[in-house]
């Protein structure tokens, strides 16, 4: 089935310790999405590429950086992760066109020590 | 600028009830609206979107929603509530151009009571 993976499903990284989370789509969408989610909140976007164009939000801390090396594959770094990076990390992917859906991935669960 | 309020953070309601989540938006122009479900530790899953082909859409698990342009809403409901239910939803809008991000609503727990 096509879909949308992220691994690991829990990370746990020590305080300013840099940590890494993957991403993989089946799905060849043009669109992949990272959003950080906190205990029963809603998803916050940090930033989206639509193929290879980056697009930060205008309030996603610098510590937050994403690679796309292809079109299956993004990646979410945080160079130094504080306490209140801790929260469910979900990527999501879409097509480009009108009333398209995001399929999200199971999402990662950070833990910061 | 388009934004979506979700009334009621929380909703309890008894197994075999009506399930009723609320959803209002504000957009200048036609919307693209989406109710997703989020199950603990787990990601979003569509339930249903509004494709502005008819105001009834029908979705997944016996859930549906009516778009009212009228009353700027796409309220959920589900005749009768299962016990499996019990999760977080969010009703989402599409900002209709370029990579159509979304603006999501704060979220509404449901709690279904045996």
């Amino acid at each position: 089935d096509a879909m949308v993976i992220q691994n690991p499903r829990y990370q746990v990284t020590q305080f300013g310790k840099p940590v890494t989370l993957s991403c993989s789509q089946t799905l060849n969408h043009n669109v992949m999405y990272w959003y950080q989610q906190k205990s029963s909140q809603a998803p916050k976007l940090l930033f989206h590429y639509y193929d290879k164009d980056f697009n930060n939000e205008a309030d996603t801390p610098d510590n937050f950086q994403s690679r796309r090396p292809n079109t299956s594959f993004c990646f979410l770094d945080i160079r130094s992760p504080g306490l209140g990076d801790a929260a469910m990390y979900l990527c999501a992917t879409s097509r480009v066109r009108q009333r398209s859906e995001q399929y999200f991935g199971p999402g990662t669960r950070l833990t910061v020590t | 600028a388009q934004s979506v309020t979700q009334l009621g953070s929380h909703v309890s309601v008894s197994e075999g009830a009506l399930v009723l989540l609320r959803c209002n938006y504000s957009s200048s122009v036609p919307p693209y609206l989406f109710w997703y479900v989020q199950y603990p530790n787990q990601g979003l899953q569509l339930l249903l979107k509004y494709t502005s082909a008819a105001t009834l859409v029908k979705g997944i698990n016996g859930f549906e929603a009516e778009f009212k342009k009228s009353e700027t809403s796409f309220h959920l409901t589900k005749p009768s509530a299962h016990m499996s239910d019990a999760a977080e939803y969010f009703c989402a809008v599409s900002l209709g151009s370029g990579t159509y991000k979304y603006i999501f609503g704060t979220g509404t727990r449901l709690k279904v009571l045996a």
